[in-house]
């Protein structure tokens, strides 16, 4: 089962930014933070992961609290392409086996 | 941009026949996964594979099921009698060393 908890759903207006809060309360020291999401009928696609510093890429940044209990995704201009379920997911080594929980269903209104 | 590629995009198979799923990981990958979807529900992990064997699987991956890398390009799936519950959607993913995991499109299968 997946260690991470996470809100059900969410709505977001076209080009703000979407903030996506999930919990890791049972996070080891050395699991590091995931971030995957599934956009309707297509393969799980890798967004962003870090383990204490907050991280930037093209396509999100994450932040994580200084106690590393919570994350938060930040999609900084949401688009209508960003509509899908987010997952945040714990792990030890990027190799490992992925565990998808609920996710969070983010819905981007126009 | 590189990315994963798997063959066919559906498959459609009549109970106790075996299929074989297809997938090209990118090219520089060491590390293969196949994962798969059942209508509605959760992506579900099957198997991992590295340096040319089985690193872990699920409890899903009986005896029905095998893995291969044929040569250096593919990674193969193989269910070998089929049944009415492997109907689904199977994604196969890859990555590199301590990186994120990389799916590919999905194969849908149904068992009739």
């Amino acid at each position: 089962d997946a260690k991470t908890t996470q809100p059900t759903s969410m709505d977001c207006a076209e080009g703000r930014a979407a903030n996506l809060p999930c919990n890791h309360s049972t996070i080891s020291g050395n699991e590091y933070v995931y971030w995957y999401r599934q956009i309707h009928s297509q393969g799980p696609q890798y967004i962003i992961h870090g383990l204490k510093n907050n991280e930037t890429n093209e396509m999100a940044s994450l932040i994580i609290t200084e106690d590393r209990k919570s994350s938060t995704l930040i999609l900084p201009h949401a688009t209508l392409r960003d509509t899908a379920v987010y997952y945040c997911i714990d792990l030890v080594f990027g190799n490992e086996k992925l565990t998808f929980g609920t996710g969070t269903r983010l819905t981007i209104i126009p | 941009e590189p990315e994963v590629t798997q063959t066919p995009s559906h498959q459609v198979t009549q109970m106790g026949q075996e299929v074989i799923l297809r997938c090209v990981p990118i090219s520089n990958h060491l590390y293969f996964y196949w994962y798969r979807q059942i209508l509605g529900q959760k992506v579900e992990f099957l198997v991992s594979f590295y340096n040319n064997e089985i690193s872990e699987k699920s409890e899903i991956f009986d005896d029905q099921f095998s893995v291969e890398r044929p040569d250096g390009s593919n990674f193969t799936l193989k269910i070998r009698s089929t049944k009415l519950e492997d109907s689904a959607m199977y994604f196969c993913a890859s990555s590199g060393y301590g990186l994120g995991q990389f799916f590919g499109p999905g194969t849908r299968l149904t068992v009739l």
